[in-house]
């Protein structure tokens, strides 16, 4: 089945840490990942993506690290901001028919002043 | 990035009746839309995948039925909740895949909508 149904976990930091997020995937066949980043009663954003035959890939602010070994991502945020709270979501695209986008469990950031 | 539209943001209904919700894509055309339901404090349940112009291929344990999915176009999608009751209220969010620029590319998410079923 897909992976869903669990309560969030909650990461809190201290502004200006960094904040680590991890993200377990189900399927040894995904081939394209991507962190998103949704604030309450809001549709999930895009923050960064990475493709099976990298196993890093940084933006701004972020670093998204891959390890296809254990089907383990995580996302790193650099120097972390108010504005950073939010609940993460890693989300694979699995190579099934149409390629479709499952979502993992999710996490809230939570950045305390 | 490109933009995706649903509407409405919130509706609430009473049990038994339909509500639709429209998804768009304004600027990109998409081949591929996916509805997703969510729960409060959960993750993102993927209900359906739609190709344009071809049945929705639903997940295990979605009632087809229950969740019409219509993509007549390549800039719409909708999804039909019908004979609705409380157990359906829910947040509800499409997301939509460029079709120009492969599978392997991030999928633009609507708003959202909150459907209250009394």
């Amino acid at each position: 089945g897909e992976s869903v149904g669990l309560h969030l976990p909650t990461l809190s930091v201290q502004e200006g840490d960094n904040s680590i997020i991890n993200c377990a995937y189900s399927n040894s066949a995904s081939d394209y990942f991507i962190w998103y980043k949704q604030e309450s009663g809001k549709g999930p954003q895009f923050i960064i993506d990475i493709r099976s035959n990298m196993d890093k890939r940084q933006g701004q602010r972020v670093t998204v690290l891959l390890n296809k070994t254990v089907k383990h991502l995580s996302l790193q945020i650099a120097a972390t901001q108010p504005g950073d709270s939010a609940v993460y979501f890693c989300a694979e695209n699995i190579p099934s028919g149409t390629y479709k986008y499952i979502f993992g469990t999710g996490t809230r950031l939570k950045v305390l002043a | 990035g490109a933009v995706v539209s649903q509407h409405p943001s919130r509706v609430i209904c009473k049990s038994g009746t339909s509500v639709k919700i429209e998804c768009r894509s304004l600027d990109f055309q998409a081949t591929t839309m996916f509805w997703y339901r969510q729960f409060p404090k959960k993750s993102l349940m993927l209900m359906a995948t739609s190709n344009e112009g071809s049945k929705a291929t639903y997940e295990q344990g979605v009632e087809k039925d229950k969740f019409l999915i219509n993509h007549a176009s390549l800039t719409l999608s909708t999804l039909t909740v019908t004979s609705a009751h409380p157990e359906d209220s829910s947040f509800y969010i499409c997301s939509a895949r460029d079709g120009e620029a492969g599978w392997n590319t991030e999928a633009f998410f609507g708003q959202g909508t909150r459907l209250t079923v009394v």
